[in-house]
């Protein structure tokens, strides 16, 4: 596609559902990231994808959150048992290949609601 | 720790005048990479300018300057002439690793 595509762009929830959102890369694009940007914050760090494997996800909170890129395109980040510390703006960006040019491409973000 | 600081949350200025944010960070490693990231209210964030550490001449992109100090660590953003769509938060962010880590932003409202 022509640009990082986020599904849904908001999600409601309630507490203890299981929830999960979508990225879809730009054509191409080997480096995928995960960053979850809470109201007036910067964006977080959670997990960065080359290929099909994890190659970092330090930044996941805990293990209610995992993500999967089986394809080494659309990846899917899913959260467990969600809570309402888990409200935020999810944003997925990729890159052409590791990321040392800096520039990422990002989607416009799922709003998780967790209510 | 390695930590990006913005220490203006929120910075006013009118149409056509020249801003600029600032930016701190804290790092070990001696080559990395340094950027300035936009988000309009559109929420989707874009790449503004980036800087190698390696290379001390400052990075220029039209109206978008850099100061960059290395040792003082310091990564400054400088807007001239500036415009109503530079409205939006401004991100300074460093990469090491392949791990991009983001400040907290500053929003820079540009007045008519």
């Amino acid at each position: 596609g022509a640009g990082v595509s986020q599904t849904p762009s908001n999600k409601v929830t309630e507490k203890g559902k299981y929830v999960e959102l979508r990225c879809d890369p730009i054509s191409g694009h080997t480096a995928l990231y995960w960053y979850r940007q809470s109201l007036g914050q910067g964006p977080e760090f959670l997990i960065y994808f080359q290929g099909t494997g994890a190659a970092d996800d330090s930044g996941l909170p805990n293990d209610r959150f995992f993500a999967v890129r089986p394809e080494g395109s659309v990846s899917t980040l899913k959260i467990q048992r969600t809570e309402r510390g888990d409200s935020a703006v999810y944003l997925c960006a990729s890159s052409l290949n590791r990321a040392n040019t800096g520039e990422l491409f990002f989607g416009e973000g799922s709003r998780l609601t967790v209510l | 720790a390695q930590t990006v600081t913005q220490s203006q949350p929120e910075m006013s200025v009118q149409e056509a005048e020249t801003v600029t944010l600032s930016c701190t960070y804290d790092t070990s490693e001696n080559n990395y990479y340094l950027f300035w990231y936009k988000q309009p209210p559109s929420r989707q964030m874009i790449l503004v300018i980036r800087q190698e550490a390696y290379k001390q001449q400052n990075a220029t992109e039209n109206r978008f300057s850099v100061n960059f100090q290395k040792a003082a660590k310091s990564f400054s953003l400088k807007i001239s002439d500036s415009q109503l769509g530079d409205t939006a938060m401004y991100f300074c962010a460093f990469m090491i690793d392949d791990k991009i880590i983001f400040g907290k932003g500053t929003r820079l409202h540009i007045l008519p």
